[in-house]
């Protein structure tokens, strides 16, 4: 089965440089859920979208946007790099909001250094 | 705020025995989902198994299985008959829904050890 597609895989950047993130969601998943995991530390939600338009947002810093594209893929922008932002990030995909027996299945990471 | 704790930083388990990982969850809703994601040195974030407050019947998938107190806010994961590719960090999660949308809490995760 397909899974989510993350790219890339990993990056690396020097600080006050920009940095994009994609994400592709299991076909026909509409929703796409962004986490920043630190070292050591559990995910911390970002971002999510629901048919292209922002659902919710979490510990997202202002450096930091998103969008979802009209092909449900999302990319996150990063800029002004801080060394502190360096992380794996996830992207999550889901079937829709309207039904609560949704899951969440998550893509490989793009783990990203910043120098 | 909902919050999720797992109090065992690190567990390790022989092969082929049972070890089960606790997880608790602060909340005041009745309606949610707890989680339990698997995530290997790959650092992907596998989906081990689910359950839905609404159900009494804990969840169970092959040598994996929940026991779900929603009394005590109790959600503890039992792996049964360890294999050496179950060794990973494992995340409880608590998913709740709010406007329609999704929001997960995990828990900071434990490290599970198996020994050959």
């Amino acid at each position: 089965a397909a899974g989510v597609i993350q790219s890339p895989r990993h990056l690396i950047k020097e600080k006050r440089e920009t940095a994009t993130l994609k994400c592709y969601p299991i076909p026909r998943h509409d929703t796409v859920y962004w986490y920043q995991q630190g070292p050591g530390q559990d995910p911390q939600f970002l971002i999510s979208f629901y048919e292209k338009m922002q659902s919710d947002k979490g510990s997202i810093p202002d450096r930091f946007s998103a969008q979802q594209f009209s092909d449900y893929h999302s990319e996150l922008n990063m800029s002004s790099l801080e060394l502190g932002d360096s992380a794996l990030y996830f992207c999550a995909s889901s079937l829709g909001v309207a039904t609560s027996t949704d899951t969440q299945y998550f893509g490989p990471g793009t783990r990203l250094t910043v120098l | 705020a909902q919050t999720v704790t797992q109090s065992q930083p690190e567990m390790s388990v022989q092969e082929a025995e049972t070890v089960t990982l606790s997880c608790t969850y602060d909340t005041s809703e009745s309606d949610y989902y707890l989680f339990w994601y698997k995530q290997p040195p790959s650092r992907q974030m596998i989906l081990v198994i689910r359950q839905e407050a609404y159900k009494q019947q804990n969840a169970t998938e092959n040598r994996f299985s929940v026991n779900f107190q929603k009394a005590a806010k109790s959600f503890s994961l039992k792996i049964s008959d360890s294999q050496l590719g179950d060794a990973a960090m494992y995340f409880c999660a608590y998913v709740r829904y709010s406007g329609g949308y999704q929001k997960v809490t995990f828990g900071i995760g434990t490290k599970l050890q198996v020994i050959p």
